[in-house]
């Protein structure tokens, strides 16, 4: 099993310009997530998706959009790049956590985003 | 906003030395989680322990959880060179359920 996958793993950017990441995970997760991370400040949640067909805000949405293709993919869209999103760019994934609690996530690589 | 804080932020040992690390979070929880994320890696879960729970054991490692102090400590025993890596707490608030990690402690282990 690859677990969780994400493309691209660099990505330089100019300041405008949009581009989309993608997810997928073949671990039939109801979950998914995608974190930020930026020195110092440990992982930041920018979207989640509970279930598919759900998406909601996390911490720091502004500026991305998702989207929950199917069960095993959840992509993530910069409309206008601002240098302001260089960042490491996680996608998670988890079961759907219960009234015990949260389960443990699975992470995929990460990409390395640059905007100039 | 971040609800763990992990302390301290950085630590070196000598490779056989036990490494302590601690976390405080602000709210009531469900679980408290251990990450681990190697250098330009992504995060590998390592522990998670529920809040009525004291005390986790998993091969080197041990975690502790004080809900009275809202903190929780994970000690790697014998450390090894591969357990060079930052290590991050994460919590799921009561009544609502995504995680919230910390900024890490940044372990180097000396061969």
């Amino acid at each position: 099993n690859a677990g969780v996958t994400q493309t691209p793993k660099f990505q330089v950017l100019k300041t405008g310009q949009s581009m989309t990441l993608q997810c997928a995970q073949d671990m039939n997760h109801n979950s998914m997530y995608w974190y930020r991370q930026d020195p110092g400040m440990g992982l930041r949640l920018i979207y989640y998706s509970a279930s598919e067909g759900t998406t909601d805000k996390g911490e720091v949405p502004n500026g991305y959009n998702v989207s929950r293709l199917n069960k095993r993919e959840f992509s993530l869209r910069l409309e206008s790049a601002a240098p302001s999103q260089t960042s490491v760019y996680f996608c998670a994934s988890s079961e759907l956590w219960t009234e015990t609690g949260a389960y443990e996530q699975y992470f995929g690589p990460g990409t390395r985003l640059t905007v100039t | 906003s971040q609800q763990g804080e992990e302390d301290p932020q950085a630590l070196s040992i000598q490779e056989g030395e036990n490494a302590t690390m601690n976390c405080s979070y602000k709210t009531s929880i469900n679980n408290l989680q251990w990450y681990r994320q190697n250098s330009g890696r992504g995060l590998v879960h390592l522990i998670l322990i529920r809040s009525n729970e004291r005390e986790k054991h998993s091969g080197r490692l041990r975690v502790t959880l004080d809900t009275s102090k809202k903190s929780s400590s994970l000690l790697i025993t014998a450390s090894r060179a591969a357990d060079t890596a930052s290590y991050f707490c994460a919590t799921d608030a009561k009544d609502d359920y995504k995680l919230s990690f910390g900024a890490g402690t940044t372990v180097t282990v000396r061969a």
